[in-house]
């Protein structure tokens, strides 16, 4: 069964530094979406992305963090300048269609800031 | 306000015993309800939608709108069912909310 991949699964950056995450979501998939979890508390949407454009974004999701799918398979979160409160999971999902679940989850990547 | 509650951080059972993972949500729409599974070091699984009305590895689940709940059941606790449960709404703008999930630990 094809799956969302995430690279790496684990990430220690320096506060203040620059950070990429890494989604290879399913092949024929068209929708996008970034959510996160940090330690102890609940999945929270970041943004979604389609067609090469954001569709929505959360409050979190401000002017230090952006996507893109730079090529035909990879989608990427980007955090520019990192705070200590960015450390949590990063979960990437893909979705077939917009309204058609499910979106399949990739196995998360665990962000830590020091 | 869009929400989803558990009110239940960990629920404890032994094999054979039925389950209940209670999930509330609040959404001025028509919701879309969701329940994800994680079991140890694996990745959130789609377990089972509202719309579907399927029973999947013995869980169900009903909407009910007048109370507001989504419900997971299963009348027959299996080890195997230990993992983490979260009850998800999907809005209208496509994006999942969740709940805070809730461990289920079934015991032998």
């Amino acid at each position: 069964e094809p799956e969302v991949t995430q690279t790496p699964s684990h990430q220690v950056t320096q506060m203040g530094q620059e950070v990429i995450l890494r989604c290879v979501p399913i092949s024929n998939h068209l929708y996008f979406y970034w959510y996160r979890q940090i330690l102890g508390q609940k999945v929270e949407f970041l943004v979604s992305f389609y067609n090469n454009e954001i569709s929505e974004k959360s409050e979190i999701f401000d002017d230090q963090f952006s996507v893109e799918r730079p090529d035909g398979s990879n989608f990427t979160l980007k955090i520019r300048s990192t705070k200590l409160e960015d450390s949590a999971m990063y979960f990437c999902a893909s979705s077939e269609a917009r309204s058609s679940p499910p979106q399949h989850f990739g196995d998360g990547t665990r962000l830590s800031i020091l | 306000a869009q929400r989803v509650t558990q009110p239940e951080k960990l629920l404890s059972v032994f094999k054979g015993a039925p389950v209940e993972l209670k999930c509330n949500y609040s959404y001025s729409g028509s919701p879309e309800l969701f329940w994800y599974v994680q079991y140890s070091r694996q990745r959130l699984q789609l377990l089972l939608r509202h719309i579907s009305r399927e029973s999947i590895k013995g869980f169900t689940a009903d909407l009910n709108k007048g109370e507001t709940s989504f419900h997971l059941k299963k009348p027959f606790a299996q080890e195997e069912d230990s993992a983490m449960y979260y009850c998800a709404l999907r809005d209208n703008t496509d994006k999942l909310i969740f709940g805070t999930g809730t461990r289920l630990q079934v015991f032998p």
